[in-house]
């Protein structure tokens, strides 16, 4: 079965404590982005990579750090500089040349106390 | 910078009723037109798209959208909602002409609720 996978679903951590979310996919595309999602405020990037060891700040990055060592994965750091980091975070990718939508995770909720 | 508005944050309507969920867009050249919907703690799933050619874009679970250029819109419709079609629903833009990148820029949301 071809897909992305976040994982884990739910994730709680302690305030100064840095937590890295895993995404996997296995449908061979090329671009991999992150988002966190708020509610009443949409889905705003935080990161993405067109290509495997490059990647680019979104609108958000700010307390956040990625790494694309590999084509199927990419994670997503949340660190302890995040000053809100309780959020929604969908993870999607999208294929090479001429695809224009994006497939998106089931997505992992961070809950910092 | 784009940007969309959703103009509606919360939807309510009896089942088997038609609904249209507004979208305005903010960019007056070209753009790729998107319409997602988000079932609870679950991913983003497309609903259509629009690229170009025909400006009305059938898609999946009975929906349709209406590209309009010179309203700077793309509002989605049903005919006949079912209590399953409750959800939240996004629009989304990205710029064509803006290589490899692709990026998305969403809209708010509309959280649509079917009621018996």
């Amino acid at each position: 079965d071809g897909g992305i996978t976040q994982s884990p679903k739910y994730l709680f951590r302690k305030e100064g404590q840095n937590v890295t979310l895993s995404c996997e996919q296995n449908l061979n595309h090329d671009a991999m982005y992150w988002y966190r999602q708020d509610p009443g405020q949409g889905l705003r990037l935080i990161y993405y990579s067109q290509i495997v060891n490059d990647f680019q700040k979104g609108d958000i990055a700010e307390g956040y750090s990625v790494s694309r060592e590999k084509k199927e994965s990419f994670p997503l750091t949340v660190t302890s500089a995040q000053k809100n980091p309780t959020a929604f975070y969908l993870c999607a990718s999208r294929p090479g040349q001429g695809a224009n939508e994006q497939y998106f995770g089931p997505g992992t909720r961070l809950t910092v106390t | 910078a784009q940007s969309v508005t959703q103009l509606d944050s919360q939807v309510p309507v009896f089942e088997e009723a038609p609904v249209e969920l507004r979208c305005n867009y903010s960019s007056s050249v070209s753009v790729y037109l998107f319409w997602y919907v988000q079932y609870p703690n679950q991913g983003l799933q497309l609903l259509l798209k629009y690229l170009s050619g025909s400006t009305l874009v059938k898609g999946i679970n009975g929906f349709e959208a209406e590209f309009n250029k010179s309203q700077t819109s793309f509002h989605l419709r049903k005919p006949s909602v079912h209590i399953s079609d409750t959800a939240e629903y996004f629009c989304a833009v990205s710029d064509p002409y803006l290589q490899g990148a692709q990026k998305l820029v969403f809209g708010q949301g509309t959280r649509l609720t079917i009621n018996p």
